[in-house]
């Protein structure tokens, strides 16, 4: 069975600064990795996808993640937060998206 | 162009009725998700329609949970004799085709509660 962890509950950064999510995940084969980001009462919206190809993946909003086999992760990262980029990040692996427990990021002005 | 729409957007009920969650995927998407997320926790998969196939039924957490798929279009999500452990919110995703590298596309969900 597979399984995607996030092991932090909560990421709090100043506004500008660097911001990484963490993300670890468990999958059999060549793993389909996905992040989401939601917002207060929204469903989930796509942020980027790793199927094969470069580990650097980028996606809406300038973030990016990259995907590390070796250390079975695919953590979320930007260079330069911003307030509006507050809200709740989901790791998941496909097919029936296996969902991490997601990550409140917050991010201080 | 129109996203995934979902009603009604909040259910409040009383335990041991049955409610219907509704569920119009994208136009041109064969494939339709159910998830359930509950507070402070993670979506837990429900079930997985791909068009004509026979639906991935299981995330289903018991047997008073069902769901449909009429003309490989609208569905609907039926809990029946409802609990108060099924308040949650209950969501919705579509993707251009059910292979593993298509991202999911999500309605912004149904707030069930059940008093």
């Amino acid at each position: 069975a597979q399984s995607v962890a996030q092991p932090e509950d909560q990421v709090k950064v100043a506004e500008g600064n660097p911001l990484t999510v963490k993300c670890t995940y468990s999958v059999s084969g060549n793993p389909y990795l996905f992040w989401y980001v939601q917002y207060p009462n929204r469903g989930l919206q796509f942020l980027l996808k790793y199927i094969t190809g470069d580990n650097l993946v980028k996606g809406s909003y300038g973030f990016e993640a990259e995907f590390n086999k070796s250390q079975t992760s695919f953590h979320l990262k930007k260079p330069s937060a911003l307030v509006s980029d507050s809200a709740l990040y989901f790791c998941a692996a496909a097919r029936q998206l296996t969902f991490g427990s997601g990550t409140q990021l917050t991010v201080l002005p | 162009g129109a996203g995934v729409s979902q009603s009604p957007s909040n259910k409040v009920t009383e335990k041991g009725k049955d409610v219907e969650l509704r569920c119009d995927p994208i136009s041109g998407h064969t494939a339709l998700y159910w998830y359930r997320q509950s507070l402070g926790q993670g979506l837990e998969f429900l079930i997985y329609f791909q068009g004509n196939s026979a639906p991935d039924k299981s995330g289903l957490p018991s047997d008073r949970f069902s769901a449909e798929r009429t003309g490989g279009s609208v569905s609907t999500l039926t809990i029946q004799r409802t609990q108060q452990e099924d308040s949650a919110v209950y969501l919705c995703a579509s993707s251009l085709a059910g292979t593993d590298n298509q991202p999911q596309h999500f309605g912004d969900g149904t707030r069930l509660s059940i008093l």
